[in-house]
């Protein structure tokens, strides 16, 4: 069975410093992986995905993720935060027949 | 612009009432998703359909039921509303069923109180 841990429920950041957003997969095969965000009061727009042919994944706005099957881990990363950057960040793992979503991580970005 | 659409934005509802969730997608997208988002839950599925004509319980389908009548069109209904079903409701379509690489595309959400 596919699951999914997202170790944050909340990261607080300056601008301009680098985002770390944590994710651990379980899967019994190999995954395919996404980065969704959800920005207040919006849907969900896909960031990135993996889908083995890279392990490092860059995303639209300045974000990637590198898949570490030794770790089990697709980490979101990003250089420098924006403050347009604030949103919610979900982590997902594909099963054999649906999407598998974490429970989420809150960004917070400070001037 | 093409995308999925979803009505009403927001819905006060009394306890008992029927209601109707609406999604329509202009993407030719063979599978539709209903989900509903709860504080520390993240995205639950509720159905899905991987074609027209054809529909699938997810993981919370008690108290929704839906249909697929055409490609373009996938309602929720509530038949009989009760405050627990208070959340956020996304759509979702994929260009095939299934999981693997299909990804999603979401619309801008639902949010119902039932009161």
């Amino acid at each position: 069975a596919q699951s999914v841990t997202q170790l944050d429920s909340h990261v607080s950041v300056s601008e301009g410093t680098p985002v770390l957003l944590r994710c651990n997969y379980s899967s019994s095969y190999s995954p395919s992986l996404f980065w969704y965000v959800q920005h207040p009061n919006k849907g969900l727009q896909l960031l990135l995905k993996y889908t083995s042919a890279a392990t490092l994944v860059k995303g639209i706005n300045g974000f990637e993720a590198e898949f570490k099957k030794s770790e089990t881990s697709f980490h979101l990363t990003k250089p420098s935060a924006h403050m347009s950057d604030a949103a919610e960040y979900f982590c997902v793992v594909s099963g054999s027949d649906k999407l598998i979503f974490g429970t989420g991580t809150r960004l917070q970005v400070f001037p | 612009i093409a995308g999925i659409t979803q009505a009403p934005t927001s819905q006060i509802l009394a306890a008992g009432r029927r209601m109707t969730l609406r999604c329509t997608q202009d993407m030719r997208h063979n599978a539709m998703y209903w989900y509903r988002q709860d504080l520390g839950l993240g995205l639950r599925l509720i159905h899905y359909s991987n074609t027209a004509g054809t529909t699938g319980k997810g993981e919370v389908p008690d108290g929704y039921s839906v249909s697929r009548a055409n490609t373009d069109d996938f309602p929720l209904t509530l038949a009989s509303a009760v405050p627990s079903q208070t959340s956020v409701y996304f759509c979702a379509s994929s260009r095939l069923a299934g999981g693997g690489i299909n990804e999603q595309f979401f619309g801008p959400g639902t949010r119902l109180t039932v009161l």
